[in-house]
């Protein structure tokens, strides 16, 4: 049974750090062809692929994000970190990860439920 | 402005079929498989085809993939109130080395 779960900070500041943890469990991140993703929606608009490592810790990110995202993962503890710098208000959105399944495909097979995160002063 | 471009909206009554388009290029759908995502108000984004025409277990055929050259479509057949939402296709984009996602489109049930 695949679970995905994100946590972190509700609230953050305008020129703050971002970090958020997917903490997931069901399959394994050192497993040939898996890898983990985050996407995020801002209120009212679409769905917005930011990025991706997988299990040979190969790492991919939005071109007009890319300086300021970071992912890793602690394949131990079964989680993904996402850090995103300089946080804008438009940067206001619902974080998600997904598992994504690779080897000749890419689809996002299960999600987490979401993380709202605000950005206001 | 996303990569994938779809319909933003469409409508039909229960019962009734709908196809939602979506358009790429060789970069993105020409050349990778596709999946599409339901989004329900409140609920977290479920797939529903992969590969252009697969369905998971548990998805109803009801819901069917295709794909023709830079496009694909997704069709629901015998509409349900419960499909109300927004629906999503998304690929691999080559040329990016990034996911993408179309700009989503609402389905009404009248």
């Amino acid at each position: 049974h695949v679970t995905l779960r994100e946590s972190g900070p509700a609230l953050v500041k305008p020129s703050q750090t971002l970090t958020l943890t997917c903490t997931f469990s069901g399959f394994s991140l050192s497993t040939s062809g898996m890898s983990v993703t985050w996407i995020r929606q801002p209120p009212g608009k679409a769905l917005e692929w930011l990025a991706r490592i997988d299990w040979d810790d190969d790492k991919y990110y939005i071109a007009s994000l890319k300086t300021r995202l970071t992912i890793s993962k602690d394949t131990s503890n079964n989680q993904v970190v996402l850090t995103m710098t300089n946080m804008d208000p438009v940067d206001t959105a619902t974080y998600y990860c997904a598992r994504m399944r690779l080897i000749a495909t890419t689809y996002f097979d299960y999600w987490g439920p979401g993380t709202l995160v605000t950005v206001s002063s | 402005q996303s990569v994938l471009t779809q319909p933003p909206s469409v409508s039909a009554a229960p019962g009734q079929k709908v196809t939602i388009s979506c358009s790429g290029s060789s970069s993105n759908i020409g050349n990778n498989y596709v999946s599409w995502y339901q989004h329900l108000p409140g609920t977290a984004p479920k797939l529903l085809i992969y590969d252009n025409n697969r369905r998971p277990s548990g998805i109803p055929d009801r819901f069917s993939g295709s794909k023709s050259g830079t496009s694909v479509t997704l069709a629901i057949t015998g509409l349900q109130t419960g499909d109300e939402g927004d629906y999503y296709c998304a690929t691999w984009d080559s040329s990016l080395s990034g996911g993408v996602f179309g700009g989503g489109t609402r389905l009404t049930v009248l």
